[in-house]
């Protein structure tokens, strides 16, 4: 498998909630709970905002959570506000590697 | 704090080979994998491999397996990452990673390293 399945692009206004999926197999995002999700603004590093399915580093406003059932992760950001704005990936380790999903672009 | 800072950009030809370096400082260098990651303009992120500065253990993405080579050197806290053969599809922002071995999570990132393959 080249990369995890996630939409495109993802849409709220300020205050509601999106929520973004990331389908793999049981290989992967399955097999493992090692999945952590990124987000990327233009021109910048990704940064680490859930990992673990859904434990957050710390700074990470608890806006931010995940789940996974089966072969599907999830990212939900709640209470969506402008600076949430950018690109989310998700990745999973998959037993002798990682592999990243193809990416959403969250507008707000 | 954490910190990983990478070299500039590189302009090569067609066939070539570039070598990449991340000084990492703020932390135990050997508890941590280094991962490196790419992006191809107005593309997604792809894993290319990782290592460990402790053991050395290394692991690569098939795609890239033959044409590159990661390495550490621990008196320096750098890691490395040499790229051979170069195709315009090598083209690409270059990160490195801080990998938890923990959670297979990349918790810091360098601030990318553009790459250009150009005749």
């Amino acid at each position: 498998q080249s990369a995890l399945t996630q939409p495109p692009s993802a849409s709220g206004s300020p205050g509601q909630s999106v929520t973004i999926s990331c389908t793999g197999t049981s290989s992967d995002v399955g097999g493992y709970n090692y999945v952590s999700w990124y987000q990327q603004h233009p021109g910048k590093a990704p940064k680490l905002m859930i990992y673990e399915v859904n434990k957050r580093p710390s700074g990470v406003p608890d806006r931010f959570s995940g789940s996974k059932s089966g072969n599907t992760a999830s990212l939900t950001v709640s209470g969506l506000q402008t600076e949430d704005e950018a690109d989310y990936y998700c990745s999973s380790y998959t037993g002798s590697s990682n592999i990243f999903g193809t990416g959403t672009k969250v507008t707000v | 704090q954490v910190l990983l800072v990478q070299s500039g950009t590189e302009v090569k030809k067609p066939g070539a080979s570039v070598k990449v370096s991340c000084k990492a400082s703020g932390y135990t260098f050997s508890n941590y994998d280094i991962s490196w990651v790419r992006q191809a303009p107005g593309q997604g992120l792809e894993w290319i491999g990782c290592i460990s500065p402790y053991n050395g253990y290394r692991i690569y993405a098939q795609r890239v397996q033959g044409r590159v080579t990661l390495t550490t050197d621990t008196s320096t806290t750098t890691g490395y990452m040499e790229l051979r053969s170069l195709n315009s599809d090598d083209a690409a922002v270059y990160y490195c990673a801080r990998g938890d071995p923990g959670s297979s999570s990349f918790d810091y990132w360098g601030q990318g390293t553009l790459v250009t393959v150009s005749s």
